[in-house]
Formats: structure tokens, C-alpha cells, sequence
């Protein structure tokens, strides 16, 4: 079981491009969430999306948008990125209807020049 | 609005010496709190949860946390620390099981040899 991943592992981009995370869930989880973590900071939560819809969001803008896909995997984007984007993009999984918690993955370290 | 507090930012500890971390959190309703360990450039592994029941949980790597409803805390224990316990840790709340986790700020834990 390769549990949850996620690609790229770092990413350097500019101020003002558009950027895009990848998260694929653990085998038989259905739910994926995505987390900003800044540095020295605790993780702080995005969104939620289950069954390709966005079910829960956090306190972030428009910028922040994602989607899922019939396999259950998902993307983050991030547009007209900003230097406080930089941070570490944590996604995490779970199985809907469990009580099981979410799994994280390692995580997307993006800098923001 | 649900918040987590870690009020102690950094806590530096002897090899063999316990440990206890504190969080304290608000949050109107029964709350499902969690341990989360980070260690550098890695996701978040989850030591614990707490849901319901025995207020008294156990977790991975002989970690431990009391759930005291009365002073709205789930602090962290540990009885005897080792070296590779050097990592930050993060409390959280949700609102259910998956639901999205509001994290404190983090405690950086240092063991000294």
C-alpha cells in the first residue's frame, strides 16, 4: 500500500504564475483534503473534496481552487500566486463513512520568488 | 469557532526524562482531538485521537494523552523519551472524525543526549 502521495515534492515559481499540487489517496480512501502549512506555523485546512465536489473550505481565496477525479484523485491550484503562498501543501485521505482519520501525505514544498 | 492552543513553542528535554506537551482548545461541542508528530521535511503521522469513551488513550510509540473535558485540554505524555522523539507535534481539533482539523502552532521538542 503506498498510502497517500503527492507530486511534485518541491517547486519554485514566480509571483503571479498559476501552479498546480497533486494528491494521490490511499488505496480505498474516497475523501481528499488539502492543508497549507507555512513555515513554523500548524497546518492550516484548505478545502474538502468528496465525490469530485468541494465539501468543506477553509478561509482561503479564490486564488485556491481544486477538483477531484472519478479515481479519487486530486489537484490543488493556486493562481496569481503570491510570496505568502510559500509554504508546505499537505494532502490528506480518508475512507467516507469510517470513522477511520485522515491519512497525510509528505507533502509539496512550494517557494514563491 | 474551533481554536487549539500549544502554549509551550519550543520544549527541550533529556534523553530518559518524560515528557508532556499541552494543548487546550475551544470548540462548543464534544470535541474529536488529535496528536499529530512532524518530523523535518515530512508529512504528519497521527499518534493518537480521542473520540469517545475512556478519557485515557494510547498511542504509537508509548506516547500517551488525558482528555480533561473540564479544562478543555488533551495533553501529551510520554514517560521515558528517546532521541528519535525530536520532531515537532501538533494538536488538533475536529469536528468529526473527517472533518476538517483545526491544528495548534506546534511544539518543537529538542532531546538532549
Amino acid at each position: 500500500d503506498a498510502g497517500v502521495t503527492q507530486s511534485p515534492t518541491h517547486l519554485i515559481k514566480t509571483r503571479g504564475q498559476q501552479v498546480t499540487l497533486r494528491c494521490s489517496p490511499k488505496s480505498g480512501h474516497d475523501t481528499v483534503s488539502w492543508y497549507q502549512q507555512a513555515l513554523g506555523q500548524g497546518p492550516q485546512f484548505i478545502f474538502q473534496y468528496y465525490e469530485e465536489e468541494e465539501r468543506q473550505r477553509g478561509n482561503f481565496p479564490d486564488r485556491f481552487s481544486g477538483h477531484q477525479f472519478p479515481n479519487y484523485s486530486s489537484e490543488l491550484n493556486v493562481n496569481a500566486l503570491l510570496l505568502g503562498d510559500s509554504a508546505l501543501y499537505l494532502c490528506a485521505s480518508r475512507a467516507t463513512g469510517t470513522r477511520e482519520t485522515q491519512y497525510f501525505g509528505p507533502g509539496t514544498r512550494l517557494l514563491v520568488l | 469557532a474551533q481554536s487549539v492552543t500549544q502554549p509551550d513553542i519550543h520544549i527541550t528535554v533529556s534523553e530518559g526524562a518524560s515528557l508532556e506537551l499541552r494543548c487546550n482548545y475551544s470548540y462548543g461541542a464534544t470535541p474529536y482531538l488529535f496528536w499529530y508528530v512532524q518530523s523535518p521535511g515530512q508529512g504528519l503521522q497521527l499518534l493518537l485521537k480521542y473520540f469517545s469513551g475512556d478519557t485515557l488513550v494510547q498511542g504509537i510509540k508509548g506516547f500517551e494523552a488525558e482528555f480533561k473535558r473540564s479544562q478543555s485540554s488533551f495533553n501529551l505524555r510520554k514517560p521515558s523519551v528517546h532521541w528519535s522523539d525530536a520532531a515537532e507535534y501538533f494538536c488538533a481539533v475536529g469536528e468529526a472524525a473527517g472533518n476538517k482539523l483545526t491544528f495548534g502552532g506546534g511544539t518543537r521538542v529538542l532531546v538532549k543526549p
